[in-house]
């Protein structure tokens, strides 16, 4: 199994609430990624980095915000948690933007 | 939340068949292609992999074919198990500048039947 954590699995809170999403891996990868997932439907790429201090905006539109101040830690942040922000929350990482990425279990989140 | 995207496309296949799934990619720039698992409440898991310079790639019951004259990919399972059922996506990247980007294609919901 892949080395990369991500906690909490499920969360479940208040709109108004900052929230951060926390993901880790131990594999030494420079890349890391956050995605949106929508049950059932596909995977949207919401934040990218190619180290420490690079972040850059995915695809998908998302007004959550990253950091990246060390290699093994790529955490998500959301200032105010709306509705609109329930979703599932999956973080990967991989050593080259050419090879596979490695996916950690998620974090399902659900704005009340 | 506000969904995003399309549902699922969906494939049911008898226990012991070999199962085929489909992709289509989007950009004929694409170099190299990944085929993904992802069982219900987990991330994706890596499957496959193949390169453009390449139309087919073998791995363990599984079998990538790549036509990039319609920029079509395919999944091959034989003998397909319940274990298999799960939903698929297939995913292209090119080199874009100094950076690449995966972009994941719609998915199928693979459902094996006893």
């Amino acid at each position: 199994e892949a080395d990369i954590y991500q906690t909490p699995r499920y969360l479940v809170i208040g709109t108004g609430k900052k929230i951060t999403l926390e993901c880790s891996q131990t594999m030494g990868h420079d890349k890391m990624y956050w995605y949106q997932q929508d049950p059932g439907m596909e995977l949207h790429l919401i934040h990218y980095s190619y180290g420490v201090n690079s972040t850059e905006k995915g695809d998908l539109s998302s007004e959550s915000t990253v950091s990246r101040i060390r290699t093994e830690h790529f955490p998500l942040t959301l200032e105010s948690a709306r509705p609109s922000h329930t979703s599932q929350y999956l973080c990967a990482s991989s050593d080259d933007f050419y090879n596979e990425q490695f996916f950690g279990p998620g974090t399902r989140l659900t704005v009340l | 939340g506000e969904s995003v995207g399309l549902h699922l496309p969906t494939l049911s296949v008898q226990e012991g068949d070999n199962s085929i799934i489909n992709c289509a990619y989007s950009n004929s720039a694409s170099d190299y292609f990944i085929w993904y698992k992802q069982e219900s409440g987990k991330g994706p898991q890596f499957i496959i992999d193949i390169r453009s310079n390449m139309d087919k790639r073998q791995g363990q019951r599984v079998t990538v074919l790549l036509n990039k004259t319609v920029k079509h990919l395919s999944l091959q399972i034989a003998a397909t198990q319940p274990g298999d059922s799960a939903v698929y996506f297939c995913a292209e990247t090119l080199f874009s500048g100094s950076a690449r980007q995966l972009t994941f294609g719609s998915g199928t919901q693979l459902t094996v039947l006893p």
